[in-house]
């Protein structure tokens, strides 16, 4: 099993919807999630982080954390075409030193 | 401005030969770490250090070495060691309890 898991997808939505982005993880004592956003041929930049269980908002983002069910999410609401990248998931592992990446899931926006 | 450099952005070398990617950053983090990404594998952590002189192995060093001389720079040498060197090749920083931030990285190409 793997240590952060996304579905690869490509996910497409069209313009204005709610995209839905999904992540597991398999260390129970991992602390501290996050979302990052990577274009084509471009390094990650971050765009959320999380760091209990619940929701968390900023601007267009949520990202929601449920530590029991292992669970870590992203939506983008109101979803532009420049929303279209791949999103990684990353999740602190070894106590914290270290970030576990997952393959990350390819979001496409149509028009 | 405070940032992450990596230099070259692309780099092309002859199989067989050693090659040292440059990472230095002036955000006063005190640890940096080296990612790879291949299409389809997300990123591999390779070597991190969380203070000057001290680093350790990440999930697939072999074939690689670093150094930490200085709290800026974070070298990371490719040796002939390394059976598939052709990757994207990620530099890190954090601050204590801040998320990772990345520099541009390095395509490296090996024939």
């Amino acid at each position: 099993q793997k240590e952060v898991e996304q579905n690869s997808g490509p996910l497409s939505v069209p313009e204005g919807a709610i995209a839905s982005l999904n992540c597991t993880y398999s260390d129970r004592g991992s602390q501290s999630f996050f979302w990052y956003r990577q274009y084509s041929g471009k390094s990650p930049e971050l765009i959320m982080s999380i760091y209990s269980n619940g929701d968390k908002e900023d601007g267009r983002f949520t990202a929601q954390l449920n530590k029991a069910s292992q669970y870590v999410s992203l939506l983008i609401r109101d979803s532009q075409p420049s929303d279209s990248a791949t999103y990684l998931c990353a999740v602190g592992t070894g106590g914290g030193n270290k970030l576990t990446f997952g393959t990350g899931t390819q979001l496409k926006v149509e028009l | 401005d405070g940032g992450i450099t990596q230099s070259p952005k692309y780099l092309f070398r002859k199989e067989g030969q050693n090659v040292t990617l440059s990472c230095e950053q002036n955000l006063n983090h005190d640890a940096m770490y080296w990612y790879r990404q291949d299409p389809g594998q997300g990123l591999r952590l390779i070597y991190y250090s969380q203070i000057v002189n001290d680093f350790q192995k990440g999930d697939i060093a072999e074939g690689y070495s670093v150094s930490r001389e200085k709290k800026e720079s974070f070298p990371l040498t490719v040796t002939s060691a390394q059976k598939n060197p052709t990757a994207f090749y990620l530099c890190a920083s954090r601050g204590t309890s801040s998320p990772l931030h990345f520099g541009n990285g390095t395509r490296l190409t090996v024939t």
